[in-house]
């Protein structure tokens, strides 16, 4: 069975960091271009950022550029997020999930729990 | 970036009605080289994730009911619920795939009148 778990959220002050961590399992982790999506509370979902099978590339919305930093381990199965100098905004759930093919640029096709981020002082 | 706009934001359906729902891309997401349209629709229930529904714009995927049904091309696309159930009540996304920033619609709440 193809699965995605999110963890590392928790309660940060503001200015902390934090890193999040989403495990694969089920499916050739380093074929796939994997992404981060995140969803404040009672809101939309936001795309963040995506990265390729070998973590050679990676994209990123422009409201998280230079603070959040995506890569994967694949000899882990893992895909991480760093998220440095958070504010009261970034707080959300955040999802991982792939891309359906390994070709990329699909649409995405599992999509993990996610793990809520409090950004709170 | 594509900015998604869908529309209603909310919806109040009877059981067993007909449910319509509207996305608009602010510039086409259909890709001339084999014809498909790069947008998605999916189903959010509250504490659970995205399921999705609807791929290259009209294919529903495996095991989602024969009554969603996606069309529309370019800039302009409809997800219908045929007869709408009460396990339908959510909020309905679509997203383009088309270029990044990969971008979503701000949803619509769907719910039973």
């Amino acid at each position: 069975e193809v699965q995605l778990v999110e963890s590392g959220g928790g309660l940060v002050q503001p200015g902390g960091s934090l890193r999040l961590s989403c495990a694969a399992s089920g499916f050739t982790f380093s074929s796939y271009w994997m992404h981060w999506v995140r969803q404040a509370p009672g809101k939309g979902l936001v795309w963040v950022s995506r990265i390729n099978g070998d973590g050679t590339v990676t994209n990123y919305a422009d409201s998280v550029k230079g603070r959040f930093t995506i890569s994967r381990d694949n000899a882990k199965n893992t895909l991480y997020l760093q998220i440095n100098s958070l504010r009261a905004e970034d707080t959300a759930v955040y999802y991982c999930a792939r891309d359906m093919y390994t070709s990329g640029g699909d649409w995405f096709d599992p999509w993990g729990q996610g793990t809520l981020v409090i950004v709170s002082s | 970036d594509i900015v998604m706009t869908q529309s209603p934001d909310s919806l109040a359906v009877s059981l067993g009605e007909r449910a319509t729902i509207n996305c608009k891309s602010s510039q086409s997401v259909l890709y001339s080289s084999n014809n498909k349209n790069y947008l998605t629709w999916y189903q959010q229930k509250p504490g659970q994730p995205p399921k999705l529904l609807i791929y290259w714009a009209s294919t529903r995927d495996s095991g989602v009911p024969d009554r969603f049904s996606g069309s529309g091309s370019g800039t302009d696309f409809t997800l219908t619920i045929s007869s709408l159930q009460a396990d339908d009540v959510a909020v309905y996304y679509c997203q383009q795939y088309y270029s990044v920033p990969i971008t979503f619609g701000q949803g619509t709440r769907l719910e039973i009148k």
